[in-house]
């Protein structure tokens, strides 16, 4: 089972809400991911989670903030967006050996949309 | 310049055509690479991991160059449902290790 489930799979929110977007995956995989996609782009990378820890911080604002409860859950939290960080929020899991870091399985993402 | 290039397409080839893509990266501390496919609106899956000596799954041949840095998949009888964007990803290990991603080349396959 290759799997990430995200939820939730739309989200539409004013620039006052507090929201958190959800990911979880069951294959024991030990590196998580958050990406951001906006139309005709290819993904772009904002934090890595490795052993719960994390390990990758790509400047994104402080308006969004990541947590990992536990190997299998990662959440993200989205507070005083702006209507450009509306997008396609892609999380992603890989097996971590080693330290070494092997393919990535995407969710099917969240579409976020900021009123 | 791009850390990971690719041509963006797209490229519009008739069913049963052979269709060749090519990726080149920049930093020399790649260490794994990945093609993607992304259909419109949903998340990239996995096609095929990208290894030194090549490797092929049924239609698609993947190979790697890594003294010119350079990616190719080759897909082979086209057909309709090939039509999506390719994405060529590589691993970097510079301390920790991050995924970059290509800019994607669109793919349409026409009847």
């Amino acid at each position: 089972d290759t799997e990430v489930t995200q939820t939730p799979k739309h989200l539409v929110m004013g620039m006052t809400n507090k929201k958190s977007l959800k990911c979880e995956q069951h294959m024991g995989h030990r590196a998580m991911y958050w990406y951001k996609q906006k139309a005709k782009k290819p993904p772009e990378l904002m934090f890595v989670y490795s052993y719960e820890k994390l390990s990758i911080n790509e400047s994104v604002p402080s308006r969004f903030s990541p947590e990992c409860p536990n190997s299998s859950l990662l959440n993200l939290h989205l507070h005083a967006l702006q209507p450009e960080d509306s997008a396609l929020y892609l999380c992603a899991s890989s097996a971590l050996k080693s330290a070494e870091a092997y393919e990535q399985y995407f969710g099917p993402g969240t579409r976020l949309t900021v009123t | 310049r791009k850390e990971v290039e690719q041509d963006p397409g797209p490229f519009n080839v008739p069913e049963g055509a052979t269709v060749a893509f090519n990726c080149t990266y920049s930093n020399s501390a790649s260490q794994s690479f990945f093609w993607y496919r992304q259909d419109c609106r949903k998340e990239p899956k996995l096609l095929m991991s990208v290894y030194s000596s090549g490797n092929e799954d049924g239609r698609f041949t993947a190979q790697l160059n890594r003294a010119s840095q350079y990616i190719s998949l080759l897909i082979r009888d086209s057909k309709l449902s090939d039509s999506a964007t390719y994405l060529c990803v590589v691993k970097v290990r510079t301390g920790t290790y991050k995924y970059i991603f290509g800019t994607g080349t669109r793919l349409k396959v026409l009847a």
